[in-house]
């Protein structure tokens, strides 16, 4: 098994909402990754976690809460966001935290915040 | 940052003729990596090259890289519609925390 899922395909929320994107992988990777990508750009490194521990936060705002709850799942939960948090956010995983390896990424999750 | 250039911004084709593009970058790398988002989806590994590799091959995919100049370049041969898609080099400082730093993205339109 070599995919990557992640769900909710899309989600609205309004500002004052608290949702999950959630993300899973069976292929024993030790690193995973959420990006955020906006439109034509490149995607934008978020958060790594490497052996279940958060090894990279990007100065992402703390109304971004990533959780590793073990080695196959990796959730972003979201407060308050504001409309300009509305992006596509991908979920990748690698063999290892230690060097820059083949990531596989999810399709994302279209997040609107409204 | 060592955030890559890639160059074109956007090439259009017809069905059969070569792709390429070109990605530059500002320090030395660990290695460089190409990767293929079909609009609105994840990204796919497509190949990587290490530092001390000059050229790399897979199926219709050619890649080059010159760390004298600091850039690389990908060649896809005998384009097809499908191959429509934005690609990306990926970087990481080589002495770095192995941080991922994708380049701007080539969008690449191949007619039928």
């Amino acid at each position: 098994d070599t995919e990557v899922t992640q769900t909710p395909k899309h989600l609205v929320m309004g500002m004052t909402n608290k949702k999950s994107l959630k993300c899973e992988q069976h292929m024993g990777h030790r690193a995973m990754y959420w990006y955020k990508q906006k439109a034509k750009k490149p995607p934008e490194l978020m958060f790594v976690y490497s052996y279940e521990k958060l090894s990279i936060n990007e100065s992402v705002p703390s109304r971004f809460s990533p959780e590793c709850p073990n080695s196959s799942l990796l959730n972003l939960h979201l407060h308050a966001l504001q409309p300009e948090d509305s992006a596509l956010y991908l979920c990748a995983s690698s063999h290892s935290g230690t060097g820059f390896l083949e990531q596989y990424f999810g399709p994302g999750t279209r997040l609107t915040v409204t | 940052s060592q955030q890559g250039e890639e160059d074109p911004q956007a090439l259009s084709i017809q069905e059969g003729e070569n792709a390429t593009m070109n990605c530059s970058y500002k320090t030395s790398i660990n290695n460089l990596q190409w990767y293929r988002q079909n609009s609105g989806r994840g990204l796919v590994h497509l190949i990587l090259i290490r530092s001390n590799e000059r050229e790399k091959h897979s199926g219709r995919l050619r890649v080059t890289l010159d760390t004298s100049k600091k850039s690389s370049s990908l060649l896809i041969t005998a384009s097809r519609a499908a191959d429509t898609a934005s690609y990306f080099c990926a970087t990481d400082e080589m002495g770095g925390s192995y941080i991922p730093t994708f380049g701007r993205g080539t969008s690449l339109i191949v007619h039928p």
